[in-house]
């Protein structure tokens, strides 16, 4: 167990529809990251937070966005979803910028 | 930029025998390799990691790499298979930016197989 949480395990939606990823991050760590893992693409960084400023992006669409708030937990919004969003998103998160990063048990989006 | 190439998508062993899973990256300096292990329905696990120290780095559960910088490899050995280590394994390259931010740059994946 990494330290990390994610909610929903599990989360099947309708495309057009509009959905929330939830994550926690290890006691202490200030930095937090989004991955999405499909199988066409691969593991892919969308999204790094740090202590609750955006602090770098990778291929993360635009109907995609995220934050972390004051309590270091994160969430990220998908909207407008599409048959493509279907993937599993990973949550990470690190002590500091920089530092090995722990992964969390992801969530697994279904559109339909 | 940084990439790592996973030279075998699948990989099959008896239980008992050794492993090798072979990663090959690109980088312009040094970098940092790590090894995850991705376990059905589970998360992404640390295996090891190479950070410019000793060239061979041995991990958890009996895992070990050798970085070789002539050879731009950073391959993963077990001496013996065990069934629970059939997983999906990801070798990773770091790029760290000057904003302190660290990109991790993630291999195609190999599938571990193990039989008994």
């Amino acid at each position: 167990d990494s330290g990390v949480t994610q909610t929903p395990k599990h989360l099947i939606t309708a495309t057009g529809q509009r959905v929330t990823l939830r994550c926690s991050p290890r006691s202490g760590d200030l930095s937090v990251y989004w991955y999405q893992q499909s199988l066409d693409q691969g593991l892919q960084f969308l999204i790094q937070y740090y202590n609750g400023e955006e602090r770098a992006k990778g291929n993360i669409l635009e109907r995609f966005s995220a934050q972390q708030f004051p309590d270091l937990h994160s969430e990220l919004n998908l909207s407008s979803l599409e048959l493509g969003d279907s993937a599993l998103y990973f949550c990470a998160s690190s002590v500091l910028a920089g530092y090995e990063q722990f992964f969390g048990p992801g969530t697994r989006l279904t559109v339909l | 930029a940084q990439s790592v190439t996973q030279l075998d998508s699948h990989v099959s062993v008896s239980e008992g025998t050794p492993v090798l899973l072979r990663c090959n990256y690109s980088s312009s300096y040094s970098p940092s390799l790590f090894w995850y292990v991705q376990h059905p329905n589970k998360g992404l696990q640390l295996l090891l990691k190479y950070t410019s120290a000793a060239t061979l780095v041995k991990g958890i559960n009996g895992f070990e790499a050798e970085f070789k910088k002539s050879e731009t490899s950073f391959h993963l050995t077990k001496p013996s298979a065990h069934m629970s280590d059939a997983a999906e394994y990801f070798c990773v390259v770091s790029d760290t930016q000057r904003t302190g931010f660290q990109k991790l740059v993630f291999g195609t994946g190999t599938r571990l197989l193990v039989s008994p």
